[in-house]
């Protein structure tokens, strides 16, 4: 299993700025994705973080709107950047140990912009 | 377009009784079907999960129906219980693939 330490927990944002948010796990994954849960909605894909180069994002998601970073095999950030109220969400960061092992969450960022 | 269709949007179940959720999927690719459990202000948990040369797994009060055939795979919880009420999420994804696919979610209530 994983442990998924994630950063901040919550953060209400003035629309324009941007938000770091962390995400730390306490062993070595092979696997980091980011995901978004808008209010009463599932889950959607933002990217994979790929470690040591550019993530890997799913259509409808930018790098300028979502820069990652993937520095080791622990640690990923992803910024939400230019925000608008629509940006309003929990994002989730995720990890496998391996390719073909289950997927972990962490608690989620809830951000909400003003 | 959405890859994983559950169903129904929102469940009430009296303590005791069974719980069903329904998912189905169009991808025959897929290859590996878990469930997830929600609480609020948490992030999603894996509950269980059943890979298609099965047709049925269980764990605890937990059972995954799974039918290759017609493409659609349930969560049965037995004996429900109030600690049970969250939102459940059926996915899919492929082993060699990166992406989980989510259903809607299903919002769970055990009336006590």
């Amino acid at each position: 299993s994983a442990v998924i330490s994630q950063k901040p927990s919550r953060d209400i944002c003035q629309r324009g700025t941007s938000l770091t948010i962390q995400c730390q796990v306490d062993s070595q994954v092979t696997m980091m994705f980011w995901y978004r849960q808008q209010p009463g909605q599932s889950l959607t894909l933002i990217a994979t973080a790929n470690q040591g180069s550019e993530a890997t994002y799913e259509s409808g998601f930018v790098i300028d709107k979502f820069p990652i970073s993937r520095p080791n095999l622990t640690f990923s950030t992803l910024t939400v950047s230019n925000m608008s109220p629509e940006d309003s969400s929990i994002y989730l960061c995720s990890v496998k140990v391996h390719r073909d092992t289950e997927a972990f969450f962490g608690q989620g960022t809830r951000l909400t912009v003003v | 377009q959405q890859q994983v269709k559950q169903s129904p949007q929102s469940l009430i179940v009296q303590k005791g009784g069974i719980s069903i959720i329904n998912c189905a999927y169009e991808n025959t690719a897929f290859d590996y079907f878990p469930w997830y459990q929600q609480f609020p202000g948490k992030g999603p948990a894996l509950l269980i999960a059943i890979r298609p040369d099965v047709s049925e797994k269980k764990e605890g009060r937990f059972t995954i129906s799974f039918n290759k055939s017609a493409k659609q795979f349930s969560l049965h919880i037995m004996d429900s219980q109030p600690g049970d009420s969250a939102t459940y999420f059926c996915a899919a994804s492929k082993n060699t693939g990166n992406q989980f696919y989510f259903g809607t979610g299903t919002s769970l209530t055990v009336i006590p």
